[in-house]
């Protein structure tokens, strides 16, 4: 079993659907991240985490909006989303938010936004 | 501000060819960590090498050697004797006093038979 693992792998929606991406690790970490990776571009940090309360959103537009249920568990719903919302999304966990802590990935989920 | 810098775009060798990904990166601070990852084609990001700002050590690790030079402000990353599995796309990244990890736009190896 991974230790991080995002669901679904691949979602396609529309414009106006509304669709939540979930995220869950089995590491016993206290910090969760959300990553958006666009062509050509470097990982953009999204949302941070860090047991449970939201220490960082990172100018994101309100259409993304984080969940954090615990600090098994992160979701990220979307809601009109655009075309150039298009890309691969990434969650991480860490032990915690402190620098230099090194954060694990899930696989990720492809969005497609037509 | 702080940047990560990783000017090859796209590499590619003969397998059991020696490979370098460069990194260089800015920063103000004065203790900061320095990471590189794999993503393969699965799409995961796969943890390698953590170092801090205070240990200039050089590590290998297997095939996996890594070059940390403050005065250049680069992080390299050696692949020796490469091989087909080696073939993913390689992220550099920085941890300061921002906290959460700034990658570079990584580096495509492709190792061919």
């Amino acid at each position: 079993e991974t230790g991080v693992t995002q669901t679904p792998r691949h979602l396609v929606m529309g414009m106006t659907n509304k669709k939540s991406l979930k995220c869950e690790q089995h590491l016993g970490h206290n910090a969760m991240y959300w990553y958006k990776q666009s062509a050509k571009k470097p990982l953009e940090l999204m949302f941070v985490y860090n047991f449970k309360e939201q220490t960082e959103n990172n100018s994101v537009p309100s259409r993304f909006s984080p969940e954090c249920p615990n600090s098994s568990h992160l979701f990220l719903h979307l809601h009109t989303l655009q075309p150039e919302d298009s890309a691969l999304y990434l969650c991480a966990s860490s032990v915690d938010s402190s620098r230099g802590t090194e954060a694990f990935f899930g696989q990720g989920t492809r969005l497609t936004v037509v | 501000a702080q940047k990560v810098t990783q000017a090859q775009t796209e590499i590619s060798v003969v397998e059991k060819e020696d490979v370098t990904l460069d990194c260089v990166y800015e920063t103000r601070d004065t203790t900061y960590y320095l990471f590189w990852y794999k993503q393969p084609p699965s799409g995961e990001l796969v943890f390698l090498i953590r170092r801090n700002s205070f240990d200039e050590q050089n590590e290998i690790s297997g095939r996996y050697s890594w070059n940390f030079q403050k005065s250049t402000s680069s992080f390299n990353f050696t692949i020796t004797a490469s091989q087909v599995v080696d073939s993913a796309v390689y992220f550099c990244a920085l941890s300061n006093s921002g906290y959460a990890l700034n990658f570079g736009k990584g580096t495509s190896l492709l190792v061919t038979p």
